[in-house]
Formats: C-alpha cells, sequence, structure tokens
C-alpha cells in the first residue's frame, strides 16, 4: 500500500525566513509526485509534478525536489500569501490515482 | 475556461435524508475523481471514473455511497441515508490523460453537515 507522510503537521515562518517542507513516500514504482497548494474553503491547486529523482521545478518562491524517497518544497524568503496548506501526492506507475498525504499547513507572519 | 463546477458549496441536511452532490467536469478532461477531506483522515479517494466509466470505487466507504457518471459534463455523489460521521468536505476532481502533464484540477468542494 502506498504511503505519504509529510512533516511538519504545521510550520509557522516570519515574512522572509526560508525553509523546506518534507513529503516521505513508500510506493511500488513512482509515476510521479504532485504538490498541490490548498487555501481555506477552496480545493487544492496544482503547483508541481515531478517525475524521476533529481528533478527540480521552481515557480517564484517555490523550488520541489525528488529522491527516491522524499520530496522538498523549498520556500525562499517567504510572503504572507504563501500562507496555505501544502499537500503532497504520489501516482503509482501503472495507476491513475493519487494517494494524497496529509499536509502541511504554513502560516507566514508579516 | 471555466474549472470543475461542483454544487451545492454547502450542505446541512438531518440524519437518515439523502443528499445528492453535483459535479461538471472542464471540458475535454477524461478522468473524473471525487475525493473525501476530514481533518483526521485527510483527501482520500472515494471513486475513479474513466471515459464515463467507473474504474476503482474501493474507497466508498459502504453501500450507502453510490456515485454515477451519465456522460462526459456531468457526475453524481450520492449519500442514503446519510449519516453525521459523513460529515466532511468532497471534492470532485478532473483530468485529462496524458502521457505527461497528468495532474487532476480540482473543484471548490461542497461541505456536507449531517446533523
Amino acid at each position: 500500500e502506498d504511503q505519504v507522510t509529510q512533516s511538519p503537521e504545521a510550520l509557522r515562518l516570519q515574512e522572509g525566513e526560508s525553509s523546506s517542507l518534507n513529503c516521505s513516500y513508500t510506493v511500488s514504482g513512482l509515476r510521479g509526485l504532485f504538490w498541490y497548494r490548498q487555501d481555506p474553503g477552496k480545493g487544492p491547486e496544482f503547483l508541481f509534478t515531478l517525475y524521476s529523482a533529481g528533478e527540480e521545478k521552481e515557480k517564484e518562491r517555490l523550488k520541489a525536489t525528488l529522491t527516491k524517497k522524499e520530496s522538498f518544497l523549498h520556500i525562499t524568503a517567504p510572503k504572507p500569501e504563501d500562507s496555505a496548506t501544502y499537500l503532497c501526492a504520489v501516482q503509482r506507475t501503472g495507476y491513475s490515482t493519487l494517494t494524497f498525504g496529509k499536509g502541511t499547513m504554513l502560516l507566514v507572519s508579516p | 475556461d471555466a474549472g470543475v463546477i461542483q454544487s451545492p458549496r454547502h450542505e446541512v441536511t438531518e440524519m437518515g435524508q439523502e443528499v445528492t452532490l453535483r459535479c461538471k467536469p472542464i471540458s475535454g478532461h477524461n478522468s473524473l475523481f471525487w475525493y473525501r477531506q476530514t481533518m483526521m483522515r485527510g483527501l482520500e479517494l472515494l471513486i475513479y471514473f474513466n471515459n464515463n466509466v467507473p474504474i476503482d470505487d474501493s474507497g466508498m466507504p459502504e453501500d450507502r455511497f453510490s456515485a454515477k457518471m451519465p456522460n462526459a459534463s456531468f457526475s453524481t455523489l450520492k449519500i442514503q441515508p446519510s449519516e453525521p460521521r459523513d460529515s466532511a468536505v468532497y471534492f470532485c476532481a478532473s483530468r485529462r490523460d496524458r502521457v505527461m502533464r497528468n495532474e487532476q484540477f480540482f473543484g471548490p468542494g461542497t461541505r456536507l453537515t449531517v446533523l
């Protein structure tokens, strides 16, 4: 059974204080690892897909990286508008569905 | 281009009543997913349709839950009878199946409260 564990559960940062969120996974053959952002009262919003170890993707202040066991979402000089819950999900090779972690709730204070 | 549309956005009902949640996927997407999100269990897949056919319903909690997709632009999730433990946010997501870039796009969700 695929497993996704995200840490920490919650993270509070000051504006400009860089940090990383972790997503550890266990899957029998990784088809893709997905990062989503979820704002309160809204549906998850797609950020990145990573397909192979060593791959990196960037979007504004966010950079996602992937190894064979985990993925990191690095947040550089965050702003209050980066406050949200960040969800990680994996897709197994040969399957169409995703297994989600429980997310990291990020709060960035001005 | 409109995203995934869900209705109603909020539903409050009493235990034992029938509840129907609706979803309109993004035009051109051929896969549709229903999820349930709670604080305790996070985001869980209930059922997955491909080209309007149910492919994986292993996440449907029990016989009280049923889902249909009569055409490519509409799906329903029905709970009958509803119970307080069904209270959660239900999301619909759709996807266009491709070799690469096969991300799912989520709707705004329906917050269900069963009293």
